[in-house]
C-alpha cells in the first residue's frame, strides 16, 4: 500500500479543457510538493505547500493543500499542450522528517 | 537546465557487466540523492550523502555501490545487475543536508536496460 496515492494514474484531454489531480494520503504531513516531470528530464519543483488549507498559485495551475494536512490537489484551467508530463506529488512526513512520493499521474493534452 | 547533470543518458548492459553512472551537480549544494523511478511506482530513494557521507541506504542490494568522492559528484557503480534493475536512475541534490524535506534538484536520468 502507497503512503501517497495519487489519481487518476492516467489523463488525455483536449487543450483548453480544465482538471483537477489529487494526492491523498491517511497520514499528516508537514507539508507537500508537487513537481513535473518532462519526457527525457528529471522532475522540477513546482510549488510546496505548507499550511493547511493553503492555496498557492502559478499562471493557471492551483494548488490546495488539504485543511487536515493529508491530501492535496492541483487544477489546471485551460490546459495547454506544454503542460503535457507527469505530475508527481512528495509530502515531508511529520514523525521522521522523510520525504514520501506518489506514483504520479501521466497528464497528456492534445492540441 | 537544473544544474545537475548525469552520464551516461542511455545504458544498455548484461547481467555480467560493470558500468557506473555519473552525476555532477553545480548548485554548491550538500547533500546528493540516488532514486529508481520504475513506470506506475514512486520514486525509490535509494542512497543519501550529506558532506560527501553517506546517511541513508535503503536495503538496496550490494550490486549498486555508491560513491560520493567530493559534494559535487556522486558515482553509481553497478556489477551483475538482473533485469528487474531497468529503470530510469535519477540524481538530485539539495541545499540542506539535514532534511529530505528541501527542495531537490533533479538530473535528467540515466536509463538502464538490464539485458
Amino acid at each position: 500500500t502507497q503512503l501517497l496515492e495519487q489519481s487518476p494514474q492516467f489523463l488525455s484531454i483536449q487543450e483548453g479543457e480544465n482538471l483537477t489531480v489529487y494526492c491523498n494520503s491517511s497520514s499528516v504531513f508537514s507539508s507537500l510538493q508537487w513537481y513535473r516531470q518532462e519526457p527525457g528530464e528529471g522532475p522540477v519543483l513546482l510549488v510546496t505547500v505548507v499550511t493547511g488549507g493553503e492555496v498557492k498559485k502559478l499562471k493557471r495551475l492551483t494548488f490546495q493543500f488539504g485543511d487536515a494536512r493529508k491530501d492535496s490537489s492541483l487544477h489546471i484551467t485551460a490546459a495547454q499542450p506544454g503542460d503535457t508530463g507527469l505530475y508527481l506529488c512528495a509530502g515531508v512526513m511529520d514523525s521522521n522528517y522523510q520525504l514520501i512520493w506518489g506514483a504520479g499521474t501521466k497528464l497528456i493534452i492534445k492540441p | 537546465e537544473t544544474g545537475v547533470t548525469q552520464t551516461p543518458r542511455h545504458l544498455v548492459m548484461g547481467m555480467t557487466n560493470k558500468k557506473s553512472l555519473k552525476c555532477e551537480q553545480h548548485l554548491g549544494h550538500n547533500a546528493m540523492y540516488w532514486y529508481k523511478q520504475s513506470a506506475k511506482k514512486p520514486l525509490e530513494l535509494m542512497f543519501v550523502y550529506n558532506f560527501k557521507e553517506q546517511t541513508e541506504n535503503n536495503s538496496v542490494p550490494s550490486r549498486f555501490s555508491p560513491e560520493c568522492p567530493n559534494s559535487s559528484h556522486l558515482f553509481l557503480h553497478l556489477h551483475t545487475l538482473q533485469p528487474e534493475d531497468s529503470a530510469l536512475y535519477l540524481c538530485a541534490s539539495s541545499q540542506d543536508p539535514s532534511g529530505l524535506g528541501e527542495t531537490q534538484y533533479f538530473g535528467p536520468g540515466t536509463r538502464l536496460l538490464v539485458l
